[in-house]
């Protein structure tokens, strides 16, 4: 069975601060995707990236960066320099390559970025 | 270009009372689904289609009906809403590929009352 795990209910920073949200996955398949979506106070769910299984190149854009080690089952994003406008809850999902447009998703992580 | 669209946004509901939640998407998709959203459970699955006419069920699919008569349309019906299905509900279609962009609506928040 798939499983994606955020440990991480809630985590507090201060702007500025860089932040990293963990999200560790099982899958037996060895095709599959894994995405990050970003859910702001205002609900709707915000597509930040998708990875496939056989690409663990890390991936960068802007202030956010993507660490996928496949060696530990691990999507983990990180934010730099964290800003208030970044508070949201982001879900870590999971994809496998037969199942299109089902995801698994993670129980979230909440992030609160304080002034 | 609309994308998907989610109606109602909000609804309260008796319980016991049945209502269909709408979802529309105008990229021609074929897969579609709807997730429901629970407090420290993240998204989980109610049903899916892979097109027109071929609908099956997720990991929560018990109190839910759905059925694709045509690519565009995937409504979600509550047959006796009870209180445990107050929830914020996604609509959500992509391409057949499972490395498409999955496109969600922008939710419907429902409570049974």
């Amino acid at each position: 069975a798939q499983k994606v795990t955020q440990a991480q209910t809630e985590i507090s920073v201060v702007e500025k601060e860089d932040v990293t949200l963990d999200c560790v996955y099982e899958t037996r398949d060895t095709t599959y995707y894994l995405f990050w979506y970003k859910q702001p106070p205002s609900g709707e769910l915000v597509f930040l990236i998708r990875r496939n299984s056989f690409d663990e190149q890390n991936e960068i854009s802007g202030r956010y960066s993507w660490n996928f080690q496949k060696s530990t089952s691990s999507f983990n994003f990180t934010i730099t320099a964290s800003q208030v406008v970044d508070s949201a809850v982001y879900f870590c999902a999971l994809a496998l390559y037969n199942q299109g447009g089902k995801l698994i998703f993670g129980q979230g992580t909440e992030l609160s970025v304080k002034p | 270009n609309a994308g998907v669209t989610q109606t109602p946004k909000f609804q309260v509901l008796k319980t016991g009372q049945s209502m269909t939640l709408q979802c529309a998407q105008d990229m021609n998709h074929e897969y579609m689904s709807w997730y429901r959203q629970d407090p420290g459970m993240g998204l989980r699955l109610i049903h899916y289609s892979v097109g027109a006419g071929i609908t099956d069920q997720g990991e929560v699919p018990n109190g839910y009906n759905v059925s694709r008569s045509t690519t565009e349309d995937f409504p979600l019906r509550l047959l006796s809403a009870a209180p445990s299905q107050t929830s914020v509900y996604f609509c959500a279609s992509s391409g057949p590929i499972s490395g498409n962009t999955i496109y969600f609506g922008e939710g419907s928040w429902l409570t049974v009352v």
